[in-house]
């Protein structure tokens, strides 16, 4: 079946590593965005991708790293540089072609990572 | 971008309608409403979406009045299974501006056995 899968689900790393959290999709979308959920929070965008090899900073990208290598990946890595990293990370992708379809946001499970 | 305003939580009885309130006062005329909802620990799912026109699926129906200023969501028997956060989105239909989804606090929905 078509989907979108983020692994792992639970990640636990020392503060000051760096850790890089995979996402994948064979849904053949074009662009693939991570999110960062805070307890009580509504979703945060971190970064953005709408086509391979390139992609964009969202509202809170600080402290974070992507690459889109290819269509199907988009990893998010989580740098000693932020601050505050514990949290629930959300991977999504669209079917971002400008043709005035609508396309709705898949989601893949999340990856709960708690930084000690 | 359009900002959503809906109720922190509300209660529901299994078996009994649902009604999610979600008010849009500053849409615009190519703005959708959409819903997702997020079951704990999971990720976001989509529901339904609609302009002006009330629309149903195998899921929910969506009630948006005729100024389009506020909607309701409808789940029209309620079970356990649906106890979820629920978000109202409005956003354009052009699939471009996917980025630009601004998500609220949503609907803490708890559904009582």
């Amino acid at each position: 079946d078509g989907g979108i899968t983020q692994s792992p689900k639970y990640l636990f790393r020392k503060e000051g590593q760096n850790v890089t959290l995979s996402c994948e999709q064979n849904l053949n979308h074009d662009a693939m965005y991570w999110y960062r959920q805070d307890p009580g929070q509504g979703l945060r965008l971190i970064y953005y991708s709408q086509i391979v090899n390139d992609f964009q900073k969202g509202d809170i990208a600080e402290g974070y790293s992507v690459s889109r290598e290819k269509k199907e990946s988009f990893p998010l890595t989580v740098t000693s540089a932020q601050k505050n990293p514990t949290a629930f990370y959300l991977c999504a992708s669209f079917d971002d072609k400008d043709r005035g379809v609508f396309t709705e946001a898949f989601f893949g499970q999340g990856t709960r990572l708690t930084v000690v | 971008d359009a900002k959503t305003t809906q109720p922190t939580s509300m209660d529901c009885a299994e078996g009994r309608a649902a009604n999610l309130p979600c008010n849009h006062s500053t849409i615009s005329g190519n703005e959708y409403v959409y819903w997702y909802r997020q079951i704990h620990s999971q990720g976001p799912q989509y529901i339904i979406h609609g302009l002006k026109n009330n629309e149903t699926n195998e899921m929910a129906s969506l009630i948006i009045t005729e100024d389009r200023k506020s909607s309701t969501l409808i789940l029209p028997h309620a079970t356990l299974r649906d106890t979820a956060v629920y978000y109202c989105i409005v956003r354009p239909h052009n699939a471009g501006n996917n980025r630009k989804l601004i998500w609220g606090l949503g609907t803490s929905l708890a559904v009582n056995p």
